[in-house]
């Protein structure tokens, strides 16, 4: 069954370092998305992107973070200056069309020192 | 906005049956998932309910009653590796994203 893939499965940088977390969504899909969930906590919306644009964002996802589809498999995640409080989980998921189940990679465990 | 709460723990015996309730508050509703993700892992698809009623999965059943804001999910048949956090998710109208309750971590004993 295909799968969302995720890399690094674990990123460790300094405070004030720029990272970048990759997916590859299911091959057919055409929405994306990024999740992360502090560990202990709820899962939380960051973004979605569709028609390469993002089509929602919360709060969390302010200035520093950014998305980018650089190609027709990658999805990618930018923390341009990341701080303790980033340090998560962070989950890609895909759907094929509007109403399908949200399909996650098996995330990146991000710690920021 | 929207406000999910589900039970933080629950503890079930081995070949039992157990229900997880789901209570939401949204300002929007387009369907309410379930997850199961064990401890380090990456949350696995369910079962979903867009209008109210029952869904039966296997040994996993959800049901939904949108005018009462709730949701269960039922688990027959328990077995160990069913230990797990179940997460309710409800999807709002306005697009895709998920919202996520914070999850009821089940442990069941033999």
């Amino acid at each position: 069954e295909p799968e969302v893939t995720q890399t690094p499965s674990h990123q460790v940088t300094q405070m004030g370092q720029e990272v970048i977390l990759r997916c590859v969504p299911i091959s057919n899909h055409l929405y994306f998305y990024w999740y992360r969930q502090i560990l202990g906590q709820k899962v939380e919306f960051l973004v979605s992107f569709y028609n390469n644009e993002i089509s929602e964002k919360s709060e969390i996802f302010d200035d520093q973070f950014s998305v980018e589809r650089p190609d027709g498999s990658n999805f990618t995640l930018k923390i341009r200056s990341t701080k303790l409080e980033d340090s998560a989980m962070y989950f890609c998921a895909s759907i094929l069309g509007v109403g399908q189940p949200q399909h996650f990679g098996d995330g990146t465990r991000l710690s920021i020192l | 906005g929207q406000n999910i709460d589900q039970p933080t723990e629950m503890t079930a015996t081995e070949g039992a049956i157990v229900q997880i309730n789901c209570t939401y508050q949204t300002s929007g509703f387009n369907g309410l998932f379930w997850y199961q993700q064990h401890a380090g892992e990456a949350p696995t698809f369910l079962s979903y309910n867009v209008l109210d009623g029952l869904e039966e999965k296997g040994r996993f059943s959800s049901f939904l009653s949108r005018s009462k804001g709730y949701s269960y999910l039922l688990l027959k048949e328990l077995q160990m590796k069913d230990s797990a956090s179940y997460l309710c998710a409800v999807r709002d109208n306005a697009g895709n994203m998920l919202t996520f309750g914070g999850g009821t971590r089940l442990m069941v004993k033999p």
